[in-house]
């Protein structure tokens, strides 16, 4: 199964800030996947990203806020722009890739992030 | 929409045997996910169905009835090491969108 590197993988940073989280994959995958994980909550998903596109954004999240670049099939980043303090969670990454026998979804190790 | 239930939180007793339970209701099914996730760690793949019944991997076991909407994943052989959140994703009809919902996980704690 596919290998994800994600760095940082922790930041405490400054309110009105921004924060790039890059994601580097082992193979070439044809989506990424954006999700934020705040504390005792599940996964939810901010935007799925396609080499040569524009990302597709989940319902209340903007561009703008989390601007996103994929520009090729192994590496993509995700900007916390503006930061504040409710933007504090666990940013992870993700592919779909082979996994026991069938597809499923590995993740980076994760950033924790911090807005002070 | 999308709904995935399953309980916050369970314990159990190192050897002994655990049931946690998921179910869900979403517009269209293309199979069901287990992931562990140890605290301040990723989610890591535990299993995949697709079709009714039970497929068992060592001492985890994941069972699915499409038609109640019900899944569970069993613990055997409890370990403290297997204290973690365990989550439940179901991912939708490929004819909408392919990209799997999560529940928001259950909490388990082992003691010894």
């Amino acid at each position: 199964s596919a290998v994800i590197s994600q760095k940082p993988s922790r930041d405490i940073c400054q309110r009105g800030t921004s924060l790039t989280i890059q994601c580097q994959v082992d193979s070439q995958v044809t989506m990424m996947f954006w999700y934020r994980q705040q504390p005792g909550q599940s996964l939810t998903l901010i935007a799925t990203a396609n080499q040569g596109s524009e990302a597709t954004y989940e319902s209340g999240f903007v561009i703008d806020k989390f601007p996103i670049s994929r520009p090729n099939l192994t590496f993509s980043t995700l900007t916390v722009s503006n930061m504040s303090p409710e933007d504090s969670s666990i940013y992870l990454c993700s592919v779909e890739a082979e996994q026991g026998g069938g597809y499923g979804y590995t993740f980076g190790s994760g950033t924790r992030l911090t807005v002070v | 929409g999308q709904n995935i239930d399953q309980p916050t939180e369970m314990t159990a007793t190192e050897g002994a045997i655990v049931q946690i339970n998921c179910t869900y209701q979403t517009s269209g099914f293309n199979g069901l996910f287990w992931y562990q996730q140890h605290a301040g760690e990723a989610p890591t793949f535990l299993s995949y169905n697709v079709l009714d019944g039970l497929e068992e991997k060592g001492r985890f076991s994941s069972f699915l009835s499409r038609s109640k909407g019900y899944s569970y994943l069993l613990l055997k052989e409890l370990q403290m090491k297997d204290s973690a959140s365990y989550l439940c994703a179901v991912r939708p009809d490929p004819g909408g969108s392919y990209i799997p919902t999560f529940g928001r996980g259950t909490s388990l704690i082992v003691h010894p």
